[in-house]
């Protein structure tokens, strides 16, 4: 069964540093993999993924994603924080032989001005 | 405006009261999808639909039905809520599924509690 860990609960990073939110995955097939970002009292917004190709991916608001197949992980990063990134950040996988898709359990991420 | 919409917002009900959480989306979406989010347990798929009259279960369907009678409309049906579906619901559509693959797109959310 395909399945996706987020290991921290909780990630701080001070403002200006770069940050790093993990993610791995398992799934049989191909993966198909999503992050998306919560703000407080909001719907989920997507912000980028991985389908095929180039292993790092690009999306919004400066973050981006490297898609390392032999660790099975895909984890999001952004060069230099801001406090506005504070946020809840959750990684998505859907498996090439069905329309499943399987969210993980989410990272709370602080930026500390 | 693109959007996908849920109605009620926000909806306290007792055990046992049959209730509908609506869902529609503008895009003209193919795939549409009903999740629940929990603390610590992230979000989980209920159900979702690739089209019109198409729909599958997901993780945790038991308990849920939907239709999809309309490519627009997606509502989620609790027959006999029960207070273990006191939770956050978020509805979903995104452009196509498989070998697509699209993003997702979320609507505002429905607080459900159940007493």
């Amino acid at each position: 069964a395909q399945s996706v860990a987020q290991p921290e609960d909780q990630v701080n990073v001070a403002e200006g540093n770069p940050l790093t939110v993990k993610c791995t995955y398992s799934v049989s097939g191909n993966p198909y993999l999503f992050w998306y970002v919560q703000y407080p009292n909001r719907g989920l917004q997507f912000l980028l993924k991985y389908i095929t190709g180039d292993n790092l991916v690009k999306g919004s608001y400066g973050f981006e994603a490297e898609f390392n197949k032999s660790q099975t992980s895909f984890h999001l990063k952004k060069p230099s924080a801001l406090v506005s990134d504070s946020a809840l950040y959750f990684c998505a996988v859907r498996d090439i032989r069905d329309d499943k898709i399987i969210f993980g359990k989410g990272t709370r991420l602080h930026i500390l001005p | 405006e693109a959007q996908v919409t849920q109605n009620p917002r926000y909806l306290i009900t007792v055990t046992g009261k049959k209730l509908t959480v609506t869902c529609s989306q503008n895009m003209n979406h193919e795939y549409m999808s009903w999740y629940r989010q929990d603390p610590g347990l992230g979000l989980r798929q209920i159900y979702y639909s690739m089209n019109v009259e198409v729909t599958d279960k997901g993780d945790v369907p038991e308990g849920y039905k939907v239709s999809r009678k309309e490519k627009r409309n997606f509502p989620l049906i609790l027959e006999s809520p029960s207070p273990n579906q006191t939770s956050l619901y978020f509805c979903a559509s995104s452009l196509g599924g498989g070998r697509f693959s699209y993003e997702q797109y979320f609507g505002p959310g429905t607080r459900l509690t159940v007493t």
